[in-house]
């Protein structure tokens, strides 16, 4: 079974649908990302948290909001999608060692029409 | 904050021949260094780190890298490619803070490497 699973794999919604996207982990980590793709630009982090009660925002927050359930689960959701949020959605765990390897999930494919 | 720039977006090799995919980043402090791999259709793959001992790392399938600090450079090297090396080639930096840990990887754009027959 895999370390970190996201659901929905694919998505398609409409322009000002709310959408959530969901992460869990079996890896017992503490620390949880949330990235998105697009091509050209490489994996950009949106949020990220360090333990259930820590949820810090990272380079391109505006427009996404989190919510960390338990140590193993991490959502992301879009409040009011929009079509500049049609990208690839990557979730992430890692120990907070100090080398910190992120360990990915399969992905998100979001199309916002 | 971290930076990474990966020189070359697009490469196009033939089987067999060699490869060196140049990352730079920006950041004066401690850091750790990932290659991590994007086959088609796949999420991302970690392919080798650096985080500390001889600055030649060696990852799978052939893959190598080399931290050089006085350069700020953390290349890819592989010495004869295959056809399935085809995917996306992604370099991340975590920058350590004073408690050992660091807020999130900073990617380059990525390199997308293409290998004929």
């Amino acid at each position: 079974d895999a370390d970190v699973t996201q659901t929905p794999r694919n998505r398609i919604t409409k322009t000002g649908k709310r959408i959530m996207l969901e992460c869990s982990q079996t890896k017992g980590h503490d620390r949880m990302y949330w990235y998105r793709q697009d091509p050209g630009l490489g994996l950009r982090l949106i949020y990220y948290s360090f333990d259930v009660k820590d949820i810090n925002k990272g380079e391109i927050s505006d427009g996404y909001s989190v919510s960390r359930q338990a140590q193993a689960k991490f959502s992301l959701s879009l409040e009011s999608a929009i079509p500049n949020q049609t990208a690839l959605y990557f979730c992430a765990t890692s120990d907070g060692n100090s080398v910190d390897e992120q360990y990915f999930g399969p992905g998100t494919r979001l199309t916002v029409t | 904050a971290q930076s990474v720039s990966q020189h070359n977006h697009h490469v196009i090799l033939s089987e067999a021949a060699s490869l060196e995919l140049g990352c730079n980043y920006s950041y004066g402090g401690t850091v750790n260094l990932f290659w991590y791999v994007q086959y088609p259709g796949q999420h991302l793959q970690l392919l080798l780190k650096y985080f500390s001992g001889d600055p030649l790392v060696k990852g799978l399938k052939g893959f190598e890298a080399e931290f050089i600090k006085s350069k700020f450079s953390f290349n890819l090297r592989k010495p004869s490619v295959q056809w399935s090396d085809t995917a996306e080639y992604f370099c991340a930096v975590n920058a350590l803070s004073g408690g050992g840990g660091a807020d999130g990887l900073t990617f380059g754009k990525g390199t997308h490497l293409i290998i004929q027959p």
